[in-house]
């Protein structure tokens, strides 16, 4: 069964420093998300690319938070600099069109310290 | 705008015995709603989803959920409990025109021998 690729699984990082996450969906899956899930809640969307263009990065705290999916496959998330805030399951997840579930990945588990 | 509402973070129930999940919504637009379950440390695997057509939708592991326009809800149940089946559940809605998902804060599943 295809899965969605995350990397790290865990990620300890100092307050200030910069973080890094990946993502690889499903071959085919025009639809990347990425949602922070807090301990104790649902997921948040940070950001929804279609192809390689954003569709909806309202939620991305952008004086801080980057991301990108240059050639529309994989994509990747950026914290500079992180703040213990930052401190969630940072969760990926690709759709295959608008009336699909999403299959996610397992997540990165970002604490910051 | 969308917003899902789970009633109880916390449900406990015997092994056998019925399991009933709630979730409530709101809507501007007819919605597509989704089941997932989380098991911890790990990313969301899809239940099962109600898009259009028949309103009881059934699931994998015996799942299955009833979409009630009149009472904008879509609760989950299934007839018999396993313990397998401890878990946090997680509805969430998606307007039809959209590929953004709103998530509800989830409710813990706790499956008692």
């Amino acid at each position: 069964e295809a899965e969605v690729a995350q990397s790290p699984r865990y990620k300890i990082t100092e307050k200030s420093q910069a973080v890094a996450f990946w993502c690889d969906p499903i071959s085919g899956h025009a639809t990347l998300y990425w949602y922070r899930q807090i301990l104790g809640q649902g997921p948040e969307l940070l950001v929804q690319f279609q192809d390689e263009s954003v569709v909806d990065d309202s939620q991305l705290p952008k004086d801080r938070f980057s991301a990108e999916r240059l050639k529309g496959v994989d994509s990747t998330l950026k914290i500079q600099p992180a703040e213990l805030g930052d401190s969630a399951m940072y969760l990926c997840a690709s759709s295959p069109d608008i009336a699909g579930g999403y299959t996610f990945g397992s997540g990165t588990r970002l604490t910051v310290v | 705008a969308q917003s899902v509402t789970q009633l109880g973070s916390h449900v406990s129930v015997s092994e056998g015995a019925l399991v009933l999940l709630r979730c409530n919504y709101s809507s501007s637009v007819p919605p597509y709603l989704f089941w997932y379950v989380q098991y911890p440390n790990q990313g969301l695997q899809l239940l099962l989803k109600y898009t259009t057509g028949a309103t009881l939708v059934k699931g994998i592991n015996g799942f299955e959920a009833e979409f009630k326009k009149s009472e904008t809800s879509f609760h989950l149940t299934k007839p018999s409990a396993h313990m397998s089946d401890a878990a946090e559940y997680f509805c969430a809605v998606r307007l039809t025109n959209a590929g953004k998902s709103t998530f509800g804060d989830g409710t813990t599943l706790t499956v008692k021998p």
